[in-house]
């Protein structure tokens, strides 16, 4: 199975707002709302920032929302600052009882 | 506290085995779910294997099937991943997980290198 379609790169200027997209199918992505993201930084183990599509686990700041429509989900973070700048993954569940991650964005912050 | 703590990598030559395992403590392990997830040099997030709370139900990515078997003990708070015929594309950093697709918690990893 491939993985979902996620942009290698995206960039934003502190303050701004950015969007992450993540393209699947309808056996993964579309078919349910148990679409994950997670933010990485170098050396360090991932950490949940939005699950089921759209909801914040406790800690997260609400610059950072989820949503989904169709066959993709995305993340948007608002009001961009320099420590948001990590590698983001997406996660979905399938129609096969698996589990599939995106390839990764690399957000960088000028 | 929630705290994971993997064990067990190490370098492996190609066909060999190793066995991971995955400390648990600060919550009820016997009450959720487990992943393995790894992420080789360089590249992205893959997940490997989940398992149920008591163990009777398990998936695993395709490329592991059948080399690779998660399993846990309930009573010793631990997760293990037996991984047998290593290749060089096994070579990863491996995370335990907490849950099956919500994974909130995270070990620090454990490195994998199959090479000879």
């Amino acid at each position: 199975q491939s993985a979902l379609t996620q942009p290698a790169s995206v960039s934003g200027s502190p303050g701004q707002s950015i969007t992450i997209s993540c393209t699947g199918t309808s056996s993964d992505v579309g078919g349910y709302n148990y679409v994950s993201w997670y933010q990485q930084h170098p050396g360090k183990a991932p950490k949940l920032m939005i699950y089921e599509v759209s909801n914040r686990p406790s800690g997260v700041p609400d610059r950072f929302s989820g949503s989904k429509s169709g066959n993709t989900a995305s993340l948007t973070i608002s009001g961009l600052q320099a420590e948001d700048e990590a590698d983001y993954y997406c996660c979905s569940y399938t129609s096969t009882k698996t589990v599939i991650f995106g390839g990764g964005t690399k957000l960088t912050v000028l | 506290e929630v705290q994971l703590v993997e064990s067990g990598g190490g370098l492996v030559q190609p066909g060999g085995s190793l066995r991971l395992s995955c400390a648990a403590s600060g919550f009820t392990f016997s009450s959720y779910w487990m992943s393995w997830v790894r992420q080789a040099p360089g590249k992205g997030l893959e997940w490997v294997a989940y398992i149920k709370e008591d163990g009777s139900e398990k998936k695993y990515v395709d490329s592991v099937k059948g080399r690779f078997t998660i399993s846990r003990d309930n009573a010793k708070n631990s997760l293990y991943l037996q991984m047998n015929s290593l290749r060089a594309e096994d070579t990863a950093v491996y995370y335990c997980a907490r849950d099956r697709s919500r994974f909130y918690y995270w070990g620090q990893g454990t490195l994998v290198t199959v090479s000879s």
